[in-house]
């Protein structure tokens, strides 16, 4: 069974560039959750959606961010253009509404922003 | 605001010592309660969680929390230590419902010397 997919695992951008940062939540999960972590911060929630609705997006840091979810199976989420003080590491995590509430982590996108 | 604090940001056992990593939250009603694991470059994985009822709570990894209420703590222990135990812990509160985003302690790095 295939966990929290998220792609790419590492991205190294110039500063100013967008980058997008993908997630396919576990087939059946109808919540998803972007969270970022650095060393200073922790790990933050950024944004969560129900049923591919946003929820709450306050922990968004800026306009500079954006996250989409067309659909049941994929999320993106968008910085553009990207800082430096970008550069983190981004989770998302999946969880069934309803259920044992627990959410799945994926492995993280490492992000640098030079 | 919901909070989370782990007041030990290292911790050093001896392998097959026992271990305790503290957790202490604020929440205006009743919480519920995670401690996840994060090795190297991985994502987090749930280790337990309590919800309701028994007090004391079983995970796997031979993990197991107790929520004490009266003194707002949910804290980790294990009776004996394996050096593969070496890991970032994080300690998390949520409202009910199953689909809200989670608020996570800064973590305690574990480190076991031989």
């Amino acid at each position: 069974d295939a966990g929290v997919i998220q792609s790419p695992r590492h991205e190294v951008t110039e500063m100013g560039q967008e980058v997008t940062l993908r997630c396919k939540p576990i087939s059946g999960h109808n919540s998803l959750f972007w969270y970022r972590q650095t060393m200073m911060r922790g790990l933050e929630l950024l944004i969560y959606f129900n049923n591919n609705v946003p929820i709450d997006d306050s922990g968004m840091p800026e306009d500079r961010f954006s996250a989409k979810m067309p659909n049941a199976s994929f999320s993106t989420l968008k910085i553009q253009p990207s800082e430096p003080r970008d550069s983190a590491v981004y989770f998302c995590a999946s969880s069934f509404q309803g259920g044992a509430y627990e959410q799945y982590f994926g492995p993280g996108t490492r992000l640098t922003v030079t | 605001a919901q909070s989370v604090t782990q007041p030990d940001i290292h911790i050093t056992v001896s392998e097959g010592a026992s271990l305790e990593l503290r957790c202490n939250y604020s929440y205006g009603a009743t919480p519920y309660l995670f401690w996840y694991v994060q090795s190297p470059g991985q994502g987090l994985q749930l280790l337990l969680k309590y919800f309701s009822g028994d007090t004391l709570v079983q995970g796997i990894k031979g993990f197991e929390a107790e929520f004490k209420r009266s003194q707002s703590s949910f804290n980790l222990r294990k009776p004996s230590v394996h050096w593969s135990d070496a890991a970032e812990y994080f300690c998390a509160v949520g409202p009910g419902g199953g689909a809200d985003g989670l608020t996570f302690g800064k973590g305690t790095h574990l480190i076991i010397q031989p």
